[in-house]
């Protein structure tokens, strides 16, 4: 089974530019969430979503929103880019929530510049 | 609030020593979940450890333990006879069952193992 999938792996975007991510679950689990991890910190919690209703949010600015579609998979958008939004971005999907556990992908890593 | 403390930033051994890495958490809620990471270099976090607050039950798995006491909100791990591919930053993560499947993670424990 595929585990979790997220589009680029890489990106280089310029300030006050729009940046779209995207995250495809492990098939079947129906929760996925993203995280912001700067450089030499924990990852920082964003949003959750649910059966594609939005279950909860971080303390992030509006300028980033995000969607599930139908099948699951997630796209998060980030707009009028700052240089301090470049991090590795993690999204993680469960079956459920916590008492499944969280799988992760391997993150898309964001520089602007 | 939920809040991880990871102590130690970061922790140098030599192979085959052990080591612990600490943790601790602040929660309100009674019902909740604690889990460890590890992330390499290439960034993606791998799974090694939940346990719910209501299972006080060490557990081991092969060179890796954990311990958990509610009494002192700590969840601790560690790594017997260490080895080069265990240097990792691993961190620990706290998720309330009404939190909607927030993570809070700690800050980080660099572990290098030198050979």
């Amino acid at each position: 089974d595929a585990g979790v999938t997220q589009s680029p792996t890489h990106l280089i975007k310029t300030r006050g530019q729009h940046v779209t991510l995207r995250c495809s679950p492990i098939s079947g689990h129906k929760s996925v969430s993203w995280y912001q991890q700067v450089l030499g910190q924990g990852p920082q919690f964003i949003f959750q979503y649910y059966e594609k209703e939005e279950r909860g949010r971080g303390n992030f600015p509006d300028r980033f929103s995000a969607r599930q579609f139908p099948n699951y998979s997630s796209e998060l958008n980030v707009n009028a880019l700052l240089l301090g939004d470049s991090a590795l971005y993690l999204c993680a999907s469960s079956l459920t929530g916590p008492a499944n556990g969280y799988t992760f992908g391997s993150g898309t890593r964001l520089t602007v510049v | 609030a939920q809040k991880v403390t990871q102590a130690q930033t970061e922790i140098s051994v030599v192979e085959k020593e052990d080591v612990t890495l600490d943790c601790v958490y602040e929660t309100r809620d009674t019902t909740y979940y604690l889990f460890w990471y590890k992330q390499p270099p290439s960034g993606e976090l791998v799974f090694l450890i939940r346990r719910n607050s209501f299972d006080e039950q060490n557990e081991i798995s092969g060179r890796y333990s954990w311990n958990f006491q509610k009494s002192t909100s700590s969840f601790n791990f560690t790594i017997t006879a260490s080895q080069v591919v265990d240097s990792a930053v691993y961190f620990c993560a706290l998720s309330e069952v009404t939190s909607y499947g927030k993570l809070t993670f700690g800050q980080g424990t660099i572990l290098t193992v030198h050979p």
